[in-house]
């Protein structure tokens, strides 16, 4: 059974720090996904990994991806407060994209 | 813009109700999926759909049932609903051709 687990679970930081969010999962998988939530709004998608050694960047938001550990991170540089949000990444099980969720990172960004 | 919409965000209802939840996409995506989200359990997938009058059960499909008569529209029923069910519910598409799933904007059910 594929299951993916988040840490933390929750982060609260000041601006302008570095800080890092893991992602595990326990099977074998080809695609790795990162997603933010604002509070009471839908999932917005930030990065798809597909393969080992895959790193994206966005902003101050960097992916990367290490499928033989089974671990990715989402790295934010720099923290600004409209940064704060829960994100989730998901593991995708199966050729239909069945995804499988981690608990989510609650992060919170003071100034 | 892909676009994913449910046909409410917020929905009370009493135990033992019956209540359909409806989600349209403007893609001609082929893969529908319905999740629930519920605090320190991330998402998880109830029900999917990969063509019309196709579906197969995802994780947590007891109490659960769908429809998809039309490429566009994929709907979640609760049979009867329960407490346990209290939760917000998220639809996504996606193509074949693509790998992101889009999300709907998501229903907060309340069921009393």
């Amino acid at each position: 059974e594929l299951k993916v687990e988040q840490n933390p679970l929750f982060l609260s930081m000041q601006e302008g720090k570095n800080y890092t969010i893991y992602c595990n999962y326990s099977t074998t998988s080809d695609r790795l996904y990162w997603y933010r939530q604002d509070p009471g709004k839908s999932l917005e998608s930030l990065f798809v990994l597909l393969s080992n050694g895959a790193v994206k960047q966005e902003g101050r938001l960097m992916a990367s991806l290490d499928t033989k550990a089974r671990l990715s991170t989402l790295h934010i540089t720099a923290a600004v407060h409209d940064l704060s949000a829960t994100y989730f990444c998901a593991v995708n099980r199966g050729g239909a994209q069945k995804l499988v969720f981690g608990q989510g990172t609650r992060l919170t960004i003071n100034p | 813009d892909v676009k994913v919409t449910q046909s409410s965000r917020y929905l009370v209802k009493r135990t033992g109700e019956k209540v359909f939840l409806e989600c349209v996409q403007d893609m001609d995506h082929e893969n529908m999926f319905w999740y629930r989200q519920d605090p320190g359990l991330g998402l998880r997938l109830i029900y999917f759909s990969y063509d019309v009058k196709m579906k197969e059960k995802g994780d947590i499909p007891e109490g659960y049932s769908v429809s998809r008569e039309k490429k566009e529209r994929f709907s979640l029923i609760l049979e009867s609903a329960s407490t346990n069910q209290t939760s917000m519910y998220l639809c996504a598409s996606r193509t074949d051709r693509d790998y992101e799933q889009y999300f709907g904007p998501g229903t907060r059910l309340t069921v009393t």
